[in-house]
């Protein structure tokens, strides 16, 4: 069963905006990861957050953590069209096993 | 490192057909991972090995699926039999002792008639 759930599900933009996509969670969390999907591809990491931390940057991206609201977002600035792709945040559980994917964002940026 | 590799790439088979999904991880991974991923339901966490042992399979979605991790460098998914229910990409992701995130493989397109 999914974790979580994510919103939007489908983003367009124009290339040089930025886009933001939040994740909420439903239980206490080791850490919370945002993970990318090119079209007919495995899934590529790109940051991760520990529940203790509050933001983290990472090149153009920023991720926010807020634990009592039990959600997250990402932030991708100065977009690009080579930033079309699915976004998922993943969770894992305290014993930091179990890694559970949300729903996922589908983001179109165009050129 | 090659990264995770998954064979084949693409299946076809027809319904009722035993169906093998294979997977090696990371050299010096000992975590391992299966996922299925379809439009309805999303990214599902089927079932995950520790140093080749199955630790939660309550994931997986009847007694027609199955897998084992006989060493640490592979392990396969089994269906069987098969239904077209069971069309999906199937993902393979391993990680290494403490490590936290996943590193996954380019996927399984399975298609069941």
């Amino acid at each position: 069963s999914q974790q979580g759930e994510e919103d939007p599900q489908a983003l367009s933009i124009q290339e040089g905006e930025n886009a933001t996509m939040n994740c909420s969670y439903k239980t206490s969390i080791n850490n919370l990861q945002w993970y990318r999907q090119n079209s007919g591809r495995g899934l590529v990491h790109l940051i991760l957050i520990r529940s203790n931390e509050r933001e983290k940057h990472s090149g153009r991206l920023r991720v926010t953590l807020d634990t009592s609201k039990k959600s997250s977002s990402l932030l991708i600035t100065a977009s690009r069209a080579a930033d079309t792709a699915s976004y998922f945040c993943a969770t894992d559980d305290t014993g930091g096993f179990k890694t559970i994917f949300g729903a996922g964002t589908r983001l179109f940026v165009k050129a | 490192d090659a990264g995770v590799i998954q064979s084949p790439r693409h299946e076809v088979t027809e319904m009722g057909q035993e169906v093998t999904l294979r997977c090696k991880p990371i050299s010096g991974h000992n975590s391992l991972f299966w996922y299925r991923q379809t439009m309805m339901r999303g990214l599902e966490l089927l079932i995950y090995f520790n140093n080749n042992v199955p630790i939660d399979d309550s994931g997986m979605p009847e007694d027609r699926f199955s897998a084992k991790m006989p060493n640490a460098s592979f392990s396969t998914l089994k269906i069987q039999p098969s239904e077209p229910r069971d069309s999906a990409v199937y993902f393979c992701a391993s990680k290494g002792t403490g490590g936290e995130k996943l590193f996954f493989g380019s996927g399984t397109q399975l298609s069941v008639l």
